[in-house]
């Protein structure tokens, strides 16, 4: 059974303070990996796909990168807006939906 | 730009009663998905429909159907509502099970 596992649950940052958001998966041949942006109240926004270790993409502060068995969401000199919950999902090599992650929440105060 | 809709932000209903929720995409998508959103559990997948009038049953199916009866819609039902599916409802929709869903602004279900 594919899973993906999020660490830390919650995080709070200062402004200014660079860290990294961690999700671990099992699954049965990496297809692709999705990270989502929650607002609290409003439905997850795509931000990123990633399908092949090594690849790495980026969007303003944030940067993820892809390993065989981790992802990493880096942020770099958060602010307050960035404050959100980050959801991270897998997809397996068979016709089966996505696998979601329990989220991190991010708090980044000013 | 990608759109997914929702019927309702908010909704309070009482035990017992018959609720619609209702999902339109305008994106031309196959695939459709509910799922209901609650504090310490994540994402959880009700079900989700890959053509219209077709379903399957995602992880948490009991207590719920659906129906899509046009590509765009997709209805979830909770033919006798109780207090413990209060939640948060969260529709999505993708070009493929294999591409990114893209979802809905989510409502609010408080059963009383």
């Amino acid at each position: 059974e594919d899973q993906v596992t999020q660490s830390p649950e919650a995080l709070r940052l200062q402004e200014g303070e660079s860290s990294s958001l961690n999700c671990s998966y099992t699954v049965s041949g990496l297809r692709g990996l999705f990270w989502y942006r929650q607002d609290p109240g409003k439905g997850p926004e795509f931000l990123f796909t990633l399908y092949s270790a090594g690849e790495e993409k980026e969007k303003e502060r944030l940067k993820a990168t892809l390993t065989k068995k981790e992802s990493f969401l880096h942020i770099t000199a958060p602010k307050p807006e960035d404050s959100a919950t980050y959801l991270c999902a897998v997809l397996n090599s068979g016709n089966t939906p996505l696998v979601f992650g329990k989220g991190t929440r991010l708090s980044v105060i000013a | 730009d990608v759109k997914v809709t929702q019927s309702s932000r908010y909704l309070v209903k009482r035990t017992g009663e018959k609720v619609f929720l209702e999902c339109v995409q305008d994106m031309d998508h196959e695939n459709m998905f509910w799922y209901r959103q609650d504090p310490g559990l994540g994402l959880r997948l009700i079900y989700f429909s890959y053509d219209v009038k077709m379903k399957e049953k995602g992880d948490i199916p009991e207590g719920y159907s659906v129906s899509r009866e046009k590509k765009e819609r997709f209805s979830l039902i909770l033919e006798s509502a109780s207090t413990n599916q209060t939640s948060m409802y969260l529709c999505a929709s993708s070009l493929s099970l294999q591409e990114t869903q893209y979802f809905g602004p989510g409502t609010r279900l408080l059963v009383l």
